[in-house]
């Protein structure tokens, strides 16, 4: 298995510009997570899916963010508009059913400039 | 929101020292802890999923202990390598893990 794949590795985009990070999970999996990292705040769960459907959302920042899983394979999470401070390494992990270690991607670095 | 605690946040140590680290949760409603180890610019790695207190988990030099009761779980790494230099996360929670900030391990050769 190729584990799971993230894409793009980095993107740089100007102010006010939509974003568009996507995700594809381990076959199998049936947990999908989105985590954002930066060095204030660490790593922080924005929202997680079980069996393609959103369960907690509750750390998403606001409104200019949205994730949604359309499918088992796959997964974005959008900006819209950009801004500075949502500069950031994206990770998205998977899991199967129950308490297993996730297994994160790669990571996309997000440049808002 | 659950509150994981780690610390130190850092910490360097000689090769061949032996090191361990703590991390801090909320002891009710206990589901599970992870370990991950985060080296720069790669993604976290799982090492350890704990879920019965008194667990001792182990991976090479690398174990891990859990207390449900009083709420922590000490990583210990044994005769620490240069190749041990890396931030170890805990995670707390079930379908939500919350990470805490991490340990930054820095073994000096």
């Amino acid at each position: 298995d190729a584990g799971v794949i993230q894409s793009p590795r980095h993107e740089v985009t100007e102010m006010g510009q939509e974003v568009t990070l996507r995700c594809k999970p381990i076959s199998g999996h049936n947990s999908l997570f989105w985590y954002r990292q930066t060095m204030m705040r660490g790593l922080e769960l924005l929202i997680y899916f079980n069996n393609n459907v959103p369960i907690d959302d509750s750390g998403m920042p606001e409104d200019r963010f949205s994730a949604k899983m359309p499918n088992a394979s796959f997964s974005t999470l959008k900006i819209q508009p950009s801004e500075p401070r949502d500069s950031a390494v994206y990770f998205c992990a998977s899991s199967p059913q129950g308490w297993y270690g996730y297994t994160f991607g790669s990571g996309t670095r997000l440049t808002v400039v | 929101i659950l509150n994981v605690e780690q610390s130190p946040q850092s910490l360097h140590v000689q090769e061949g020292d032996s090191t361990n680290f703590t991390c801090s949760f909320p002891s009710s409603n206990f589901y599970a802890l992870h370990w991950y180890r985060w080296e720069t610019a790669k993604s976290p790695e799982a090492l350890f999923v704990m879920t019965l207190n008194g667990d001792e988990k182990k991976k090479g030099r690398i174990s891990a202990t859990l207390n449900t009761k009083e709420g922590y779980s000490y990583l210990y790494i044994k005769g620490s390598q240069p190749e041990d230099s890396a931030t170890y996360l805990c995670a707390f929670g079930g379908n939500d893990m919350r990470f805490g900030a991490g340990t930054r391990l820095t073994v000096k050769p």
